[in-house]
């Protein structure tokens, strides 16, 4: 299984940072795993933005909920990130990956990521 | 601040053992699995140990993890060159009802 991500690695103050990940190797329809996305900020700290199942169903970091969404193209075999009104806060190496958990159970690990994608924002 | 506390960094001699620590709290290393993370400079972190001591196919085991009550432990047994990484690690946190993770710890290999 792999992941790639994709998307503008600079994204301007206020507005939208748009990410895709492309999984080769797995079906993201087959409803076996999660789909996540994580963030690496410049210092190192690692933060959990939010995953997807199959189904459509996401959980989003409360943090980050009131501005993101979380989104499939099967047909694609990819899922999307959407967070809006960024600033510099946002900044950081963003990671997509298979999400080995199950619904309502708390437990949530990582495996395979992606190779991660730097997103700056600045203007 | 991260929700996970690690001493950010550690160092061991080749062929030395060591532990790297992680302390957390009631609403997620008291109650749920603990997984660590192996990241080498510069590429994407790695799972190495999942559910408290579960080593995914592939992981040496000279890694091993292990859990008593808020914090966990993971052991390195003969210190390689190679295993020179920063090491988180994460658990699932019921306040935010999602995953956390440690600030990581630096291990340099004398």
């Amino acid at each position: 299984v792999q992941l790639e991500e994709s998307g503008p690695g600079l994204v301007k103050p206020s507005q939208s940072l748009s990410l895709t990940c492309t999984v080769s190797g797995a079906s993201i329809s087959s409803g076996s795993y999660y789909w996540s996305w994580v963030r690496q900020h410049p210092g190192g700290g690692l933060e959990w933005i939010g995953h997807l199942f199959s189904s459509g169903r996401t959980s989003y970091n409360p943090s980050l909920e009131s501005r993101l969404t979380i989104s499939a193209d099967t047909s694609k075999n990819q899922f999307s990130l959407r967070l809006n009104s960024v600033t510099a806060a946002d900044t950081a190496v963003y990671y997509c990956a298979r999400d080995h958990h199950d619904f309502g159970e708390p437990y949530s690990w990582f495996d395979p990521w992606g190779q991660g994608t730097l997103v700056t924002v600045s203007s | 601040q991260p929700v996970l506390t690690q001493s950010p960094s550690a160092s061991g001699d080749p062929g030395q053992g060591l532990t790297i620590s992680c302390s957390g709290g009631s609403s997620n290393i008291a109650t749920n699995k603990v997984n660590w993370y192996q990241q080498v400079p510069g590429t994407a972190p790695k799972l190495l140990i999942y559910s408290d001591y579960q080593r995914p196919s592939g992981v040496p085991d000279r890694f091993s993890g292990s859990k008593s009550g808020t914090s966990a432990s993971l052991a390195i047994s003969g210190l390689q060159s190679e295993d020179e990484a920063v090491y988180y690690c994460a658990a699932w946190d019921e306040s935010l009802n999602g995953p956390v993770f440690g600030g990581g710890t630096r291990l340099t290999v004398l």
